[in-house]
C-alpha cells in the first residue's frame, strides 16, 4: 500500500494569512505514460462528507475558490490557501489514486489563530 | 446534480453482517464513466477506502477487508450496496458512498454512522 503522510497534523493561521499543508507519499504517484500525478485533496467540515478541492495534484474542482491551489510532483505535494477565510476551518486530506487500495493521509486540522 | 444517499441499520451486533445501500439520483450507476465506492471513517479518525464496483459488476476491494466485504450493484434501482461480515467494534464508523471520476471521489453521500455493539 502507498502510505500518505501529511504535515503538520494541526495548523493555526490568522485570517487573511497563507496556510500550507504538505503531503508525502511512500512512492511516486506520477504516472509516466501521461505525466499526471494521481493525487487529490479534500476538505472536511464537522458532520459533513469530504469535499473534493483539487485533483491531478493541481487541478481545482469546479466551484472551488481560487485561493486554494495544489502543487508538487512525484512524492511531495502541497495544498496552499493563499488568504485564509473563516469558512476554511476544516480538516484537509490528501489521497492517492495511483494504485489500489486508494489511501488517504491522516488529515490536517486547520484552525484560526 | 448527482446525489448519493446511504441507508441501512445504525446498530449491528458483533459477529453479524453490516448491510448498507447507496441510492444514486441525478445520475446513473450504469454509466460506464464512473466507479462507485464505499469509504469509512471511524469516529474522530481518518478515511479508509473499502472498495468499488463498476456497473458491469466488477469489483476491487481493500485487501485489509477483502475477506469480509461484498459490494454489489442493482442497476434497475440505481443503487449499490455494501455487506461487511463478522463485524467487531473496530468496524464502528461513518460509512460513505462516493462516485469515482477518474479514480478521485467527486460526489459523496452524507454518510451514515454504524455502531457495532451488543
Amino acid at each position: 500500500d502507498i502510505v500518505m503522510i501529511q504535515s503538520p497534523d494541526s495548523l493555526a493561521v490568522s485570517l487573511g494569512e497563507r496556510a500550507t499543508i504538505n503531503c508525502k507519499s511512500s512512492q511516486s504517484v506520477l504516472y509516466s505514460s501521461n505525466n499526471k500525478n494521481y493525487l487529490a485533496w479534500y476538505q472536511q467540515k464537522p458532520g459533513q462528507p469530504p469535499k473534493l478541492l483539487i485533483y491531478w495534484a493541481s487541478t481545482r474542482e469546479s466551484g472551488v475558490p481560487d485561493r486554494f491551489s495544489g502543487s508538487g510532483s512525484g512524492t511531495d505535494f502541497t495544498l496552499t490557501i493563499s488568504s485564509l477565510q473563516a469558512e476554511d476551518v476544516a480538516v484537509y486530506y490528501c489521497q492517492q489514486y495511483y494504485s489500489t487500495p486508494y489511501t488517504f493521509g491522516q488529515g490536517t486540522n486547520l484552525e484560526i489563530k | 446534480q448527482v446525489q448519493l444517499q446511504e441507508s441501512g441499520p445504525g446498530l449491528v451486533k458483533p459477529s453479524e453482517t453490516l448491510s448498507l445501500t447507496c441510492t444514486v439520483s441525478g445520475g446513473s450507476v450504469s454509466s460506464g464513466s464512473y466507479y462507485w465506492s464505499w469509504i469509512r471513517q471511524p469516529p474522530g479518525k481518518g478515511l479508509e477506502w473499502i472498495g468499488y464496483i463498476y456497473y458491469s459488476g466488477s469489483t476491487n476491494y481493500n485487501p485489509s477487508l477483502k475477506s469480509r466485504v461484498t459490494i454489489s450493484v442493482d442497476t434497475s434501482k440505481n443503487q449499490f450496496s455494501l455487506r461487511l461480515s463478522s463485524v467487531t467494534a473496530a468496524d464502528t464508523a461513518v460509512y460513505f458512498c462516493a462516485r469515482e471520476e477518474e479514480f478521485y471521489f467527486d460526489y459523496w453521500g452524507q454518510g451514515t454512522l454504524v455502531t457495532v455493539s451488543s
